[in-house]
């Protein structure tokens, strides 16, 4: 069975500050996509990035970046010199598209991270 | 490219009545999700149709939940009777390739 695990409920940081947020993830399956969705207080979950259970490559866009390490089944995103409108929900998600009857979404609980100007 | 619409955005029902939720995902996404998101959890799976086959509804409570989704495009989640339980945000997503999904604005639902 798919699960995601993301173990800090809430982050506070100053603006500026770098922050990652973690996540860990369980799968039988080889083949996989992992996702980071973001959704701040308006309540629209807005996607941020896609990884294959191939692709280990770590990826930067602006200031966030993804570290993908499938030896420790994580998938940490860190935001670099934050700033308040980073303050968001921000959510990991797997799917298993190889799978008919395990393809959805799997969500895990969030991250509320809050950056105090 | 207009986005996945849903409404209404807020909806308050007294318990034991029924509500519809209306979603129109991307056009020319086949595939389509309802998620529920109770306060202050992650979003989670309620049914996923492809094209207008449902062929996930296994977390789906159909003693009082219905969904349909006609032609393929538009769809509808129905609730009757709701519960106070029933409490959550429904979030509809669409999908080109039942990979990356684009979510809704969801509709806020309070059973009072």
């Amino acid at each position: 069975a798919q699960k995601v695990t993301q173990a800090q409920t809430e982050i506070s940081v100053v603006e500026k500050e770098d922050v990652t947020l973690d996540c860990v993830y369980e799968t039988r399956d080889t083949t996989y996509y992992l996702f980071w969705y973001k959704q701040p207080p308006s309540g629209e979950l807005v996607f941020l990035i896609r990884r294959n259970s191939f692709d280990e490559q770590n990826e930067i866009s602006g200031r966030y970046s993804w570290n993908f390490q499938k030896s420790t089944s994580s998938f940490n995103f860190t935001i670099t010199a934050s700033q308040v409108v980073d303050s968001a929900v921000y959510f990991c998600a797997l799917s298993e598209p190889s799978d008919s009857n395990n393809n959805d979404m799997r969500f895990g609980a969030g991250t509320r991270l809050t950056v105090k100007p | 490219e207009a986005g996945v619409v849903q409404s209404p955005r807020y909806k308050i029902i007294e318990k034991k009545q029924p509500v519809a939720f209306w979603c129109n995902p991307i056009s020319g996404h086949n595939t389509l999700y309802w998620y529920r998101q109770n306060l202050g959890q992650g979003p989670e799976l309620l049914i996923r149709y492809e094209n207008e086959e449902a062929v996930d509804d296994s977390q789906l409570p159909k003693d009082r939940f219905s969904a349909e989704r006609l032609k393929g495009v538009d769809s509808t989640l129905k609730i009757q009777p709701a519960e106070l339980g029933d409490s959550a945000v429904y979030l509809c997503a669409s999908s080109p390739d039942s990979t990356e999904a684009f979510f809704g604005q969801g509709t806020r639902l309070t059973v009072v």
